[in-house]
């Protein structure tokens, strides 16, 4: 079945750094990714939509200029959270819309990140 | 009100048991919902999709739609230990390019 990648799987930072995180579509082409946030025991959260080729599209409360996103080609998606605090620690997820089959969409792994 | 409801558990049943999972929505206008999986710090995973009002089966699991009370609903047959895990319903906005919007989802543990 599709499979689609994140990386880093989780990473540990101190606070004020930057941090990266890819969304791979593996077998399929996505020219529409979604960026999730999820804090524990708590639902899903939708933070941005990107667009292969354009700017992404945030979600109110999100800042775009902290939640840096770039949809470079049609598998793969980045989201750059800058200057990252402790408030920012949280398990992000991308979902990844099949660009042929629009309602096929599938869930990275997720990162998890913690700020120090 | 939000538009998509689901009571977050948790729910503990024994093994074997039928589980039912619900959630409510307040948008009448919504054209089909979703049922994902998720296992504790992995990625949520679809389960299921439906259209339209009725049931869909697949396997132990089956989904139910009712749009006259806004109503969906996931049943699992002869649970079992591996199907603990967070599920949760999702619908996708109409006129938002199909963003989805989730439940809170509901913490399911299935005892030996």
């Amino acid at each position: 079945g599709a499979v689609v990648s994140q990386h880093p799987s989780w990473v540990i930072c101190k606070s004020g750094t930057s941090v990266k995180i890819e969304c791979r579509s593996l077998d399929f082409q996505a020219t529409t990714m979604f960026w999730y946030r999820q804090f524990p025991k708590q639902s899903l959260m939708l933070m941005a939509t990107s667009n292969e080729g354009s700017k992404a599209t945030y979600e109110q409360g999100v800042e775009k200029d902290k939640f840096l996103i770039n949809h470079a080609s049609l598998t793969l998606s980045t989201l750059t959270v800058t200057s990252a605090h402790p408030e920012d620690s949280s398990f992000y997820i991308c979902l990844s819309r099949d660009t042929t089959y629009q309602e096929t969409q599938y869930f990275g792994p997720g990162t998890r990140l913690l700020v120090l | 009100q939000k538009e998509v409801e689901q009571d977050p558990g948790p729910l503990s049943v024994p093994e074997g048991a039928i589980v039912s999972l619900n959630c409510t929505y307040s948008n009448s206008a919504f054209q089909y919902f979703m049922w994902y999986r998720q296992y504790s710090r992995k990625g949520p995973e679809l389960l299921m999709y439906t259209y339209s009002s009725g049931n869909k089966e697949d396997g132990r699991f089956t989904a139910q739609v009712d749009k006259s009370s806004k109503y969906i609903s996931l049943f699992i047959r002869d649970s079992q230990p591996s199907d603990s895990a967070t599920y949760l319903c999702a619908i996708p906005l109409t006129g938002g390019g199909n963003k989805l919007t989730f439940g809170t989802g509901t913490q399911l543990k299935v005892e030996l």
